[in-house]
């Protein structure tokens, strides 16, 4: 099936560490998103990439880093500089960014820090 | 920016019931969704719909561009339908990025 499959699912971080979560997608998509939510809150852009080896921040970006290498991957590396850093984490995706097409998301990553 | 409301932002329903929840935009879009969030956490598309009124099912949706709101219909709900209504705005001007809305914490007890 298509789709997109984020990785793991929960995740616990000592502080101080960095963390990479995983996105990849089957859809044949160009452009993936990252979003963060926090309890009870809407979602905010963290970063995006249009194409590969290209990304840009979002409204969230610091303290996130991403790397764009290949079409169907897009992970996310949550770094000690994240002061913040439990939310929920969810990838997303669509067939171009500057067209109007439908965007879709995969199951989300849950982050705490212990 | 763009911003987007969404309102009733709770909602509690009896099972059967019937719910009419908005979305109003402060400018125009190119591009609108309506997401539901279950109680996991994800994100399941419910419509695409940046213009005119599409149907699926117990769920209907109409988006007014010119107006700058869109409506999202539940009938006769079940307690499955729980769970957090959102609606997303793609802006002509940067198109690069969906913007949320506020959310609508629908609850359907039996």
């Amino acid at each position: 099936d298509g789709g997109i499959t984020q990785s793991p699912k929960y995740l616990f971080r000592k502080e101080g560490q960095n963390v990479t979560l995983s996105c990849e997608q089957n859809l044949n998509h160009d452009a993936m998103y990252w979003y963060r939510q926090d309890p009870g809150q809407g979602l905010r852009l963290i970063y995006y990439s249009q194409i590969v080896n290209d990304f840009q921040k979002g409204d969230i970006a610091e303290g996130y880093s991403v790397s764009r290498e290949k079409k169907e991957s897009f992970p996310l590396t949550v770094t000690s500089a994240q002061k913040n850093p439990t939310a929920f984490y969810l990838c997303a995706s669509q067939r171009a960014s500057r067209s109007n097409t439908e965007a879709f998301f995969g199951q989300g990553t849950r982050l705490t820090v212990v | 920016g763009i911003q987007v409301e969404q309102s009733p932002p709770d909602l509690i329903l009896q099972e059967g019931a019937n719910s009419t929840l908005r979305c109003n935009f402060s400018d125009s879009v190119n591009n609108l969704q309506w997401f539901h969030q279950n109680p996991w956490g994800q994100l399941i598309n419910l419509f695409y719909i940046p213009s005119g009124t599409k149907q699926n099912g117990r769920l209907s949706a109409t988006t007014v561009a010119t107006e700058r709101y869109s409506l999202l219909y539940i009938s006769s709900s079940q307690t499955t339908d729980s769970g957090v209504y959102f609606c997303a705005v793609v802006h002509p001007y940067n198109t690069d990025k969906l913007i949320f809305g506020t959310g609508t914490r629908l609850q359907v007890f039996p």
